[in-house]
């Protein structure tokens, strides 16, 4: 299957500070790249979708100057927390399709954050 | 509308028999139902997938069984290895604009004991 790489797959960072993952699909073009987050034993949550140049679409309750994502090729996208703090603690994993109906959906590795 | 349920949360089963995981989902616009496994601390990987015009898929040990009109979908995973041991999730893909997202059921901890 196609790849999509995640990094940093551990980030540990100050509160009050700002942290960027990056999603990379390496064989493909991800016209839609996905957002999630994931609490422990718990199932995932989509956050956002973004098609590649436009503005991400964010789920309801996510905020959006919180989490900024961008998705500026067919093969990067972005997300910055910013001014983290504790609870954004989780693990985010992106996922990366090349937009067409019933197509596979590829997922990074996921991203542990922690924010002490 | 837009959930899934799976169930059961927790399995355990013997090393040999056979798994089953149930999924059931209410919106009929839905067009591919994935199953994912995830091992603690990675992201979800693809295990099969169905759609909906198909009753039955089968690669390998795993098998989808779907029904369409009762709007339920099943993972059976046979001969179940200790490997096998992990995290999995149904899901239901829908089509919103030019965007298909996933929707995840609740996840299912498999322990296939030795």
């Amino acid at each position: 299957g196609a790849v999509v790489s995640q990094h940093p797959s551990r980030v540990i960072c100050k509160s009050g500070t700002s942290v960027k993952i990056e999603c990379r699909s390496l064989d493909f073009q991800a016209t839609t790249m996905f957002w999630y987050r994931q609490f422990p034993k718990q199932s995932l949550m989509l956050m956002a979708t973004s098609n590649e140049g436009s503005k991400a679409t964010y789920e309801q309750g996510v905020e959006k100057d919180k989490f900024l994502i961008n998705h500026a090729s067919l093969t990067l996208s972005t997300l910055t927390v910013t001014s983290a703090h504790p609870e954004d603690s989780s693990f985010y994993i992106c996922s990366a399709t090349q937009g067409l109906p019933n197509t596979e959906a590829f997922f990074g590795q996921g991203t542990r954050l922690t924010v002490v | 509308q837009q959930q899934v349920k799976q169930s059961p949360q927790s399995l355990i089963v013997q090393k040999g028999g056979i798994s089953i995981i149930n999924c059931a989902y209410e919106n009929t616009a839905f067009d591919y139902f994935p199953w994912y496994q995830q091992f603690p601390g990675k992201g979800p990987a693809l295990l099969i997938a169905i759609r909906p015009d198909v009753s039955e898929k089968k690669e390998g040990r795993f098998t989808i069984s779907f029904n369409k009109s009762a709007k339920q979908f099943s993972l059976h995973i046979m001969d179940s290895q200790p490997g096998d041991s992990a995290t999995y999730f149904c899901a239901a893909s829908i089509w919103s604009g030019n965007t298909g997202k996933l929707i995840f059921g609740q996840g299912t901890t498999l322990q296939v004991k030795p």
